[in-house]
């Protein structure tokens, strides 16, 4: 079993719906998870960060964490063009430093 | 503020041949990464530096693979002889401490392919 896995997609959204990109994780001692949006050609960006579980709010971006199931999403409202990309869950296991385990990424699609 | 630096941007060798890549940190960084990302999969980490002591090298191929950071500051990844299967992106990545959990910034990323 991967430490992290993602659907690779690609995931298809009209311009204006909301994108859902998915996560699960198997180690139960994952402290804290990121998402990364991954251009073609391009270095992994930081677009949210999650520590608790909940709900985080940034702009179109919310990040959801469910510890007990081990599950982590990225929901974008009113998706764009520019958002399409390579989204990748990471996932942090602090005890271990400060050290990243990612997900292979899950690819979306805004068509306008 | 400058980000990760990384050079050279695109390397094409032949197989057995030896190929460095260089890394400069966000300034003050004192944690280092280098990941490798092949098409279509996630990067992997390969080495973590703090400072100049290494922190998990775990998954480094360690029979063609070497990574260095002498000073705590800039590092150099070296493979040695390369393998067709070491085509990828070598993604230098930095952050303020390996403690606090701190964003982790990529550069721009090393492409490798390996003819």
């Amino acid at each position: 079993q991967k430490e992290v896995e993602q659907n690779s997609g690609p995931l298809s959204v009209p311009e204006g719906a909301i994108a859902s990109l998915n996560c699960t994780y198997s180690d139960r001692v994952s402290q804290s998870f990121f998402w990364y949006r991954q251009y073609s050609g391009k270095s992994p960006e930081l677009i949210m960060s999650i520590y608790s579980n909940g709900d985080k709010e940034d702009g179109r971006f919310t990040a959801q964490l469910n510890k007990a199931s081990q599950y982590v999403s990225l929901l974008i409202r009113d998706s764009q063009p520019s958002d399409s990309a390579t989204y990748l869950c990471a996932v942090n296991r602090r005890e271990y430093g400060n050290k990243l385990v990612f997900g292979a990424g899950t690819i979306l699609r805004v068509k306008s | 503020e400058a980000g990760v630096a990384q050079s050279p941007r695109y390397k094409i060798i032949e197989k057995r041949q030896s190929v460095a890549f260089w890394c400069n940190p966000i300034s003050g960084h004192a944690t280092l990464y280098w990941y490798q990302q092949i098409l279509g999969q996630g990067p992997k980490l390969l080495i973590q530096f703090q400072n100049n002591g290494v922190v998990d090298d775990s998954q480094l191929p360690k029979d063609r693979f070497s990574a260095e950071r002498l000073k705590g500051v800039d590092s150099t990844l070296k493979i040695q002889p390369a393998k067709l299967e070491d085509s990828a992106v070598y993604l230098c990545a930095s952050s303020l401490d390996q403690y606090s959990g701190n964003t982790i910034y990529f550069g721009e990323g090393s492409w490798l392919t390996v003819v």
